[in-house]
């Protein structure tokens, strides 16, 4: 069975770091994409950053929002993914979601998602 | 950036009754369109890609067209369980972005 469970979530000031955490299982980890995608407190879903997969040499883009702020990184060994978020505003609280992305259709596309973690930015 | 915008923003309907929901891209994405389901608390659940191809284990009362800008996600025969809110996103280009959702309650 495929599965994500994100962990490192809570309460930060602003200005204030944290790096959260995704266990990755049931699948090929180093074959997919994978992402992160937030959603504010009563709002939609907002994609924040991705990290390619191993042929891809495990590139990475990034939402304007979060770009040069949050770092998406991969440990192989650990089928984990990273997400490094420095210089926090309270804007950036939300729950955080890893999805996988997998291979349909000849595209790499959001399919699996974990239970998500909460990231509260405030003083 | 690609501007995803659904309508309605949110809906009630009866069971059985046949739900439509549209998602317009503000430029041509071809097909590269996902319809992703939440219940409330919980995480989205994707239910088809490609604008119009099931997602496996997904009930065929759902069914989604088009092409280029615009999109329907339509359920045939509303059940318990479809209530909670839809969204749709675009993976043609980065940065990846979603509609603001469709809140669906069950009269």
């Amino acid at each position: 069975e495929v599965q994500l469970v994100e962990s490192g979530g809570g309460l930060v000031q602003p200005g204030g770091s944290l790096r959260l955490s995704c266990a990755a299982s049931g699948f090929t980890f180093s074959d997919n994409f994978m992402d992160w995608v937030r959603q504010a407190p009563g709002k939609g879903l907002e994609w924040v950053g991705r990290s390619r997969n191993k042929a891809k040499s495990y590139t990475t883009q990034y939402a304007a929002s979060v770009n040069g702020r949050f770092t998406v990184s991969r440990d192989e060994s650990k089928n984990s993914l990273y997400l490094q978020m420095n210089s926090l505003k309270t804007d950036d609280t939300a729950v955080y979601y890893c999805v996988r992305a997998g291979l349909q259709g000849g595209l790499y596309i959001m399919d699996v998602w974990g239970q998500g973690t909460t990231v509260t930015v405030s003083s | 950036d690609i501007q995803m915008t659904q309508s309605p923003s949110s809906l009630s309907a009866s069971v059985g009754d046949r739900v439509i929901i549209t998602c317009r891209a503000s430029q041509d994405i071809d097909n590269n369109l996902v319809w992703f389901h939440q219940q409330p608390g919980r995480a989205p659940k994707s239910l088809m890609f490609a604008a119009s191809s099931l997602q496996s284990g997904v009930p065929s009362r759902f069914t989604g067209s088009g092409s280029g800008t615009d999109f329907t996600l339509t359920i045939s025969s509303l059940q318990p369980e479809d209530f909670g809110t839809y969204y749709c996103h675009q993976y043609k280009t980065y940065p990846l972005t979603f509609g603001g959702g469709t809140k669906v309650e069950i009269k």
